[in-house]
């Protein structure tokens, strides 16, 4: 398979637990991005790589999140102390570093947080 | 903040029937206009990724418009097939800044075809 891969695609937490995501971009890619989805609503864009180094990050991403990109290949999202809030759909991407390309998406990990 | 609208916020359409989505986004600093369609237990599928006022894309039965100078994308779906049942979202990405490489999504039109 050589689209965009996530890992867990579910996980259920109790609050005030840490959780720990994986993504592995397609193998080309050197954009990697993170976004969230909460009932209702389109995804929200939480962090942004290029290459290992991340080079943008939202005001959403509270310090309870943290991504790495360690070698520039697959990304860890970490949420630490898990609230009921932070239940949702976490999404991964990859892109070219081209312009106007799309991005590729994962099937993403729902969270729930009890 | 960046507005992304999308209407319909849900559609009903029987199966062979033409449809359209509305995207309105902001006219100023705009860099592209990406589609995806979003189907139920997959990843979000790229369609199109537009640029040029006036740019108008088609793949299969799924045509795109754009407006840049008002701030408005249409998609078309012609015969919709109850394949065609999914969320369509667009999102905009701005031209500089330090939101360059972030899309704001809309909140996504969702499609049913009813055969």
């Amino acid at each position: 398979d050589t689209g965009v891969s996530q890992d867990p695609r579910h996980k259920i937490t109790k609050r005030g637990q840490n959780v720990t995501f994986r993504c592995d971009p397609i193998s080309e890619h050197n954009r990697l991005y993170w976004y969230r989805q909460t009932l209702g609503q389109g995804p929200e864009f939480l962090t942004y790589f290029q290459n290992e180094a991340q080079l943008e990050k939202s005001r959403l991403l509270s310090d309870r999140f943290s991504a790495e990109r360690p070698k520039g290949s697959f990304s860890t999202l970490e949420i630490q102390r898990t609230e009921q809030g932070d239940s949702a759909m976490y999404l991964c991407a990859s892109s070219l570093g081209l312009p106007n390309t799309e991005a590729f998406f994962g099937q993403g990990t729902r969270l729930t947080v009890v | 903040i960046l507005n992304v609208e999308q209407s319909p916020q849900s559609l009903h359409v029987q199966e062979g029937d033409s449809t359209n989505f509305t995207c309105s986004f902001p006219s100023s600093n705009f860099y592209a206009l990406h589609w995806y369609r979003w189907e139920t237990a997959k990843s979000p599928e790229a369609l199109f990724v537009m640029t040029l006022n006036g740019d108008e894309k088609k793949k299969g039965r799924i045509s795109a418009t754009l407006n840049t100078k008002e701030g408005y994308s249409y998609l078309y779906i012609k015969g919709s097939q109850p394949e065609d049942s999914a969320t369509y979202l667009c999102a905009f990405q701005p031209g500089s800044g330090a939101g360059s490489y972030q899309l704001t999504f809309g909140k996504g039109t969702k499609l049913s075809v009813i055969p």
